[in-house]
């Protein structure tokens, strides 16, 4: 596609649920970031890809949180045993530049809710 | 290490009004600055950004920002507003060298009638 492909666009689960959030990046976009947008929030970082170098994890809230990209592509992140507090927008990003000096193209986002 | 502070969560203007939004940063090294703008339920767009050439950067729709090395600033502004700027602008720092954007808070844009 054109632009970077998200899904599902919202999702709802009920606490100690397991999700999985899907990001399709621009192909050839070797960089691939995770972020968090909670209410009234700026955007945390969560994780970053880079080609098939090993990810940075570092922005990972807990052990519950997981990514993997798979072949360069497609990322999953993975969430298990939902708590409240993880309703936010996820938002994955993907750019062709290797340092932090191009354009990130965003996705739609993915809109959790935690029941 | 790098911080962006966006002094403004909200700022209301009226149509054909400048616009000012105002960001402030801290970078150890040459720093690379961003302007994003976030439409409602929607992902982020780049408006423009500062990677060390002119430090008056133009963008898209009309607005550009000023990199003011002395002053660690990166207002955005536009000489005249229009309905569809209606919106949340982030502000964003990078180092060169490393591959983190570090986003400000945002502040949301009303235009008004």
């Amino acid at each position: 596609g054109a632009g970077v492909s998200q899904s599902p666009s919202n999702k709802v689960t009920e606490k100690g649920k397991d999700v999985e959030l899907r990001c399709d990046p621009i192909s050839g976009h070797t960089a691939l970031y995770w972020y968090r947008q909670s209410l009234g929030q700026g955007l945390e970082f969560l994780i970053y890809f880079q080609g098939n170098s090993a990810p940075d994890k570092s922005g990972l809230p807990s052990d519950r949180f997981s990514a993997e990209r798979t072949g360069g592509s497609v990322s999953t992140l993975t969430i298990q045993r939902t708590q409240q507090e993880d309703s936010a927008v996820y938002l994955c990003a993907s750019s062709r530049a290797q340092g932090a000096t191009g354009e990130l193209f965003f996705g739609e986002g993915s809109r959790l809710t935690v029941l | 290490a790098q911080s962006v502070t966006q002094l403004d969560s909200h700022v209301s203007v009226s149509e054909g009004t400048p616009v000012l939004l105002r960001c402030n940063y801290s970078s150890s090294y040459s720093p690379s600055l961003f302007w994003y703008v976030q439409h409602p339920n929607k992902g982020l767009q780049l408006l423009l950004k500062y990677t060390s050439a002119a430090t008056l950067v133009k963008g898209i729709n009309g607005f550009e920002a000023e990199f003011k090395k002395s002053e660690t600033s990166f207002h955005l502004t536009k000489p005249s507003a229009h309905m569809s700027d209606a919106a949340e602008y982030f502000c964003v720092v990078s180092d060169r060298g490393t591959y983190k954007y570090i986003f400000g808070t945002g502040t949301r844009l009303k235009v008004l009638a």
